[in-house]
């Protein structure tokens, strides 16, 4: 596609549920990227994909959250039994991930904010 | 010490002046620098990319790099109300992640 998408762009859950947060890169990007971003803070990185791997899950924050990638396309980011302070805004980035320094460029999805109550 | 630091502002500066802000980071081997717009309630996108000590001119935005002092700054001149958001310093670290860290942004308002 065009740009990056992610979908949904906005989802309520109970706490304690499952949720499951999609994005679908550029196409022709090989690299892809989950960050959150609380309200009114920074981005925090969460995990890195490179085709299909994931060489960089540093920032996952607990053993509730996973992520997979298929077919170097894509990817889903599933947080097991939510908790509060889930509640933020989920944001995906692909870049075309060759290595040069020029391709380190990260292009951003809208996001999914996602609430737990 | 933070990655990559910025400060949170807000930097307030009237219509037509010029805009400095400022973000230093702490891994010397950083190679790749990027100065990224987020309007409120939107996601980031790129205005600047910069990988060499100087400075980088795309329109009314400069990046300047100083590896020496570990900063990197963006002026925006002639600055605009459409200008005021926050501005989100990114550095590609030398070694370890590979993944953009992130400053916490400078919130900037162009006063009309």
């Amino acid at each position: 596609g065009a740009g990056v998408s992610q979908s949904p762009s906005n989802k309520v859950t109970e706490k304690g549920k499952d949720v499951e947060l999609r994005c679908d890169p550029i196409s022709g990007h090989t690299a892809l990227y989950w960050y959150r971003q609380s309200l009114g803070q920074g981005l925090e990185f969460l995990i890195y994909f490179q085709g299909n791997s994931a060489p960089d899950k540093s920032g996952l924050p607990s053993d509730r959250f996973s992520a997979e990638r298929t077919g170097g396309s894509v990817s889903t980011l599933t947080i097991q039994r939510t908790q509060q302070e889930d509640s933020a805004v989920y944001l995906c980035a692909s870049s075309l991930g060759s290595g040069l320094l020029m391709d380190e460029k990260l292009f951003f999805g809208s996001g999914t904010q996602l609430s737990v109550l | 010490q933070k990655e990559v630091e910025q400060n949170s502002g807000p930097l307030s500066v009237p219509e037509g002046a010029i805009a400095s802000l400022n973000c230093t980071y702490s891994d010397r081997g950083s190679q790749s620098f990027f100065w990224y717009r987020q309007y409120s309630g939107k996601s980031p996108e790129l205005i600047m990319s910069i990988y060499s000590n100087g400075d980088k001119e795309d329109g009314r935005f400069t990046a300047q790099l100083n590896k020496a002092s570990q900063y990197v700054s963006l002026l925006i001149r002639d600055s605009q109300p459409s200008d005021s958001a926050t501005y989100l310093c990114a550095v590609k670290g030398g070694t370890g992640r590979r993944a953009l860290t992130f400053g916490s942004g400078t919130r900037l308002q162009v006063q009309p």
